[in-house]
């Protein structure tokens, strides 16, 4: 099962909007609505920020947003603040034996 | 609080052996499925094995099975990784994660981390 293929970085000024994608196959990301999100700061635990492709947890912004289409997986960060600097990791269930698999991360800077 | 807090990781020799353990607090430990997932330094976030509620049903990425084996003691509220046979690329930071349950059912998303503990195999 290879890692889901995300953009090593992207970056924004404050106040923008940026687009993350995350690309997998018709056995992850193009088969199931269980696409998560997680942000990841330097030396922390990953945090969850989107569940089964659009949804946000209680407390996280909604300034972040997901959706899907086909194979292909995208978070938004609107209104991009200097705290949103990260790394950004989507998952997605697989029917691939390894039940999980995670994408390969994207550094998030704030010009 | 809401909690999981993960012990156990340090320095072992390659073909060695270490046994992980993730104390969780503030939930029904019990009413969950749990899972390890591990990061190596620099790299990205992979899971590595699962276990459902009374550990009945356990699932491994294909390079850690037969030599990790993940239980749990749901009286001591806690989650272990058994690992054997150690190998340089397992060298990781290894998360304890909650996996989203609702009664029996898993939902494919972690909504509780532990911060990890480092495991270094080498010489």
């Amino acid at each position: 099962q290879s890692a889901l293929t995300q953009p090593a970085s992207v970056s924004g000024s404050p106040g923008q909007s940026i687009t993350i994608s995350c690309t997998g196959t018709s056995s992850d990301v193009g088969g199931y609505n269980y696409v998560s999100w997680y942000q990841q700061h330097p030396g922390k635990a990953p945090k969850l920020m989107i569940y089964e492709v659009s949804n946000r947890p209680s407390g996280v912004p909604d300034r972040f947003s997901g959706s899907k289409s086909g194979n292909t997986a995208s978070l938004t960060i609107s209104g991009l603040q200097a705290e949103d600097e990260a790394d950004y990791y989507c998952s997605s269930y697989t029917s691939s034996s390894t039940l999980y698999v995670f994408g390969t991360g994207t550094k998030v800077t704030v010009l | 609080e809401v909690q999981l807090v993960e012990s156990g990781g340090g320095l072992v020799q390659p073909g060695g052996s270490l046994r992980l353990s993730c104390a969780a607090s503030g939930f029904t430990f019990s009413s969950y499925w749990m899972s390890w997932v591990r990061q190596a330094p620099g790299k990205g976030l992979e899971w590595v094995a699962n276990i459902k509620q009374d550990g009945s049903e356990k699932y491994y990425v294909d390079s850690v099975k037969g030599r990790f084996t993940i239980s749990r003691d749901n009286a001591k509220n806690s989650l272990y990784l058994q690992m054997n046979s150690l190998r340089a690329e397992d060298t990781a930071v290894y998360y304890c994660a909650r996996d989203k349950t609702i009664f029996a059912a898993l939902y494919w998303y972690f909504d509780l981390w532990g911060r990890g503990t480092l495991v270094t195999v080498s010489s």
